[in-house]
């Protein structure tokens, strides 16, 4: 089945940039999405990316290449309210389901 | 205000007392689905519904019931629940398949 990875933790600074990562198996790829889920609070989406290359959306983008299985999430002017957890998720392949990966939580130090 | 709510908020309950928690959307969104989320293993999904009578397991469906009489609305039934469905549960719709997830604020079950 389809196996999603990405990092537990990451910490930066505020208005620094970070790169969270996410890998997954190629087969029957049909789109990545990434959430952004505070804690206590429900996930929100950032973005989606069907095409290989860079979605910019403000201080976040988002990166796809298809034939490695690899995406980022690129997380510019890092503010205090962007410490949260991201999620990355695919839909599995040949299937209605989605799977999600655990999630990586950032924390942003002032 | 386009909307996904779910009821109870918060639930605690003892093992083997029914429970249906509900999920109601306003978007008329065709996808709905149930997720569980646990500390270290992340979101799981239950079970999807692609439309009104239509629906599927997910990862994780033991233990759980769905139904989809009326496109809004999306139950998740336990009918016996157990200890290991102490748990964070999401429901979500989205337009379709191919679009992003809306998610509701989440329900909170504790069953002792």
């Amino acid at each position: 089945g389809q196996n999603i990875d990405q990092p537990t933790e990451m910490t930066a600074t505020e208005g620094a940039i970070v790169q969270i990562n996410c890998t997954y198996q190629t087969s029957g790829f049909n789109g990545l999405f990434w959430y952004q889920q505070h804690a206590g609070e429900a996930p929100t989406f950032l973005s989606y990316n069907v095409l290989d290359g860079l979605e910019e959306k403000g201080r976040f983008s988002s990166f796809l290449s298809r034939s490695k299985g690899y995406s980022y999430l690129l997380l510019k002017e890092l503010q205090m309210k962007d410490s949260a957890s991201y999620l990355c998720a695919v839909r599995s392949p040949g299937t209605y389901k989605y799977i999600f990966g655990t999630g990586t939580r950032l924390k942003v130090l002032a | 205000e386009a909307q996904v709510t779910q009821n109870p908020r918060y639930l605690i309950t003892v093992t083997g007392k029914k429970l249906t928690v509900t999920c109601s959307q306003n978007m008329n969104h065709e996808y709905m689905s149930w997720y569980r989320q646990d500390p270290g293993l992340g979101l799981r999904q239950i079970y999807y519904s692609m439309n009104v009578e239509v629906t599927d397991k997910g990862d994780v469906p033991e233990g759980y019931k769905v139904s989809r009489k009326e496109k809004r609305n999306f139950p998740l039934i336990l009918e016996s629940p157990s200890p290991n469905q102490t748990s964070l549960y999401f429901c979500a719709s989205s337009p379709d398949i191919l679009y992003e997830q809306y998610f509701g604020p989440g329900t909170r079950l504790t069953v002792t």
